[in-house]
């Protein structure tokens, strides 16, 4: 999607490696989002960060944490890495609803990440 | 917080013909509403929402959604699909105060027969 960049888009890895995706934005959002994609259980929030430095726990965080230290990279590592987190990753943005109308969710493209 | 069910998760239907698929939220506060759509091996893509005013949001694409307040419900219509239409739909729920966070339910496959 214009203005969101995921990277790498696949990935395997073995346990007990770490992993890092990046989301890069072009739109000088301020709210960044990291979710994965089960079957079954639609999209589930890992972490969110609401500006440079200021991150917070989405409902499945354990063994995952993040870091924004610019306002146009959000970072997600899988410190060991295990056979649970074969998802698929996405990243989106956001801006507040002061801008009403333009209100939603941006995503990127996803990461498809294996772990053997 | 805030909790999203969606009732089916594969909807088969044939061309031309009208689809439901259907939305249920819980929450306590004043909330938005979305549907998203995923076509294969993409991301998510926005295809209506309900900030607040008229309660039925239409999309370019034919799609419309009715929110009802007393059902807690956000189905999505179309009256004559496409096989283009082919994809997984995707509710969402925000607060109006937590805007921050966005619940999604666990999907709908739309499989458009021709």
């Amino acid at each position: 999607d214009a203005g969101i960049t995921q990277s790498p888009r696949h990935k395997v890895t073995e346990t007990g490696t770490p992993v890092t995706l990046r989301c890069h934005q072009t739109e000088n959002h301020r709210y960044m989002y990291w979710y994965r994609q089960d079957p079954g259980h639609g999209l589930r929030l890992i972490h969110y960060s609401y500006g440079v430095k200021d991150t917070d726990k989405g409902e499945v965080s354990d063994g995952y944490s993040v870091s924004r230290s610019k306002t146009e990279d959000f970072l997600l590592t899988l410190e060991s890495a295990t056979s649970s987190q074969t998802s698929v990753y996405f990243c989106a943005i956001s801006e507040t609803p002061g801008e009403i109308e333009v209100y939603g969710y941006t995503f990127g493209s996803g990461t498809r990440l294996t772990v053997v | 917080a805030q909790s999203v069910t969606q009732l089916d998760s594969q909807v088969p239907v044939f061309e031309e013909a009208p689809v439901e698929l259907r939305c249920n939220y819980s929450s306590s506060v004043s909330v938005y509403l979305f549907w998203y759509v995923q076509y294969p091996n993409q991301g998510l893509q926005l295809l209506l929402k309900y900030l607040s005013g008229s309660t039925l949001v239409e999309s370019i694409n034919g799609f419309e959604a009715e929110f009802n307040k007393s059902q807690t419900s956000f189905h999505l219509r179309k009256p004559s699909v496409h096989i283009s239409d082919t994809a997984e739909y995707f509710c969402a729920v925000s607060g109006i105060y937590n805007f921050n966070k966005f619940y999604f339910g666990s999907g709908t496959k739309l499989n458009v027969k021709p």
